[in-house]
């Protein structure tokens, strides 16, 4: 099973409320990446877990918290989002954190609007 | 500052052989990935190449040389399914993937 989840697949949200993405997999991978990407652009790496503990943090507003409940979850809680925030949410597990030959597998992602 | 350049558009035709290049230049170097990403969906993993030289799997063949800081990724007996984006991403000295924005490759019949 070389699969990635996210859930929701879209996700519609006022800059007011609160929700959560969802990303699961089953390869055994101890590291997972949260990346958001805009149209037209690359993926931004915004968190990495490594070991379920947090590794990376790219100056991510706080509005975006993220958790990983144990080594197959990891979630993204929203708060209190900007409409510039819409955009595709992809997770991404790989086997370790820093290991060059080691691929990342991406979940289909979640597309995020703020309204 | 690390940047990545690659085409940002590129048309080929079904049945034919296209390169889409991708220059860089990273603080420090641990690899190169290439990734196709389908409009709407994830980025599936292509190719790695950490030596200089040339990695070939099956239509899709990459190429790196270190010293140049320049791939190349390879695509022969093009399909119409190929259309899609095509990713460089380098790993740095920190481990972080570097990204490219990505080349919209257009396949015309």
């Amino acid at each position: 099973d070389t699969e990635v989840t996210q859930t929701p697949k879209h996700l519609v949200m006022g800059m007011t409320n609160k929700k959560s993405l969802k990303c699961e997999q089953h390869m055994g991978h101890r590291a997972m990446y949260w990346y958001k990407q805009k149209a037209k652009k690359p993926p931004e790496l915004m968190f990495v877990y490594s070991y379920e503990k947090l590794s990376i943090n790219e100056s991510v507003p706080s509005r975006f918290s993220p958790e990983c409940p144990n080594s197959s979850l990891l979630n993204l809680h929203l708060h209190a989002l900007q409409p510039e925030d819409s955009a595709l949410y992809l997770c991404a597990s790989s086997q370790e954190e820093g290991q060059p030959s080691y691929e990342q597998y991406f979940g289909p992602g979640t597309r995020l609007t703020v309204t | 500052g690390q940047n990545i350049d690659q085409p940002t558009e590129m048309t080929a035709t079904e049945g034919a052989i296209v390169q889409i290049n991708c220059t860089y230049q990273t603080s420090g170097f641990n690899g190169l990935f290439w990734y196709q990403q389908h409009a709407g969906e994830a980025p599936t993993f292509l190719s790695y190449n950490v030596l200089d030289g040339l990695e070939e799997k099956g239509r899709f063949s990459s190429f790196l040389s270190r010293s140049k800081g320049y791939s190349y990724l390879l695509l022969k007996e093009l399909q119409m399914k190929d259309s899609a984006s095509y990713l460089c991403a380098v790993m740095d000295s920190n481990y972080q993937l570097i990204w490219g924005a990505g080349t919209k490759l257009i396949i015309k019949p």
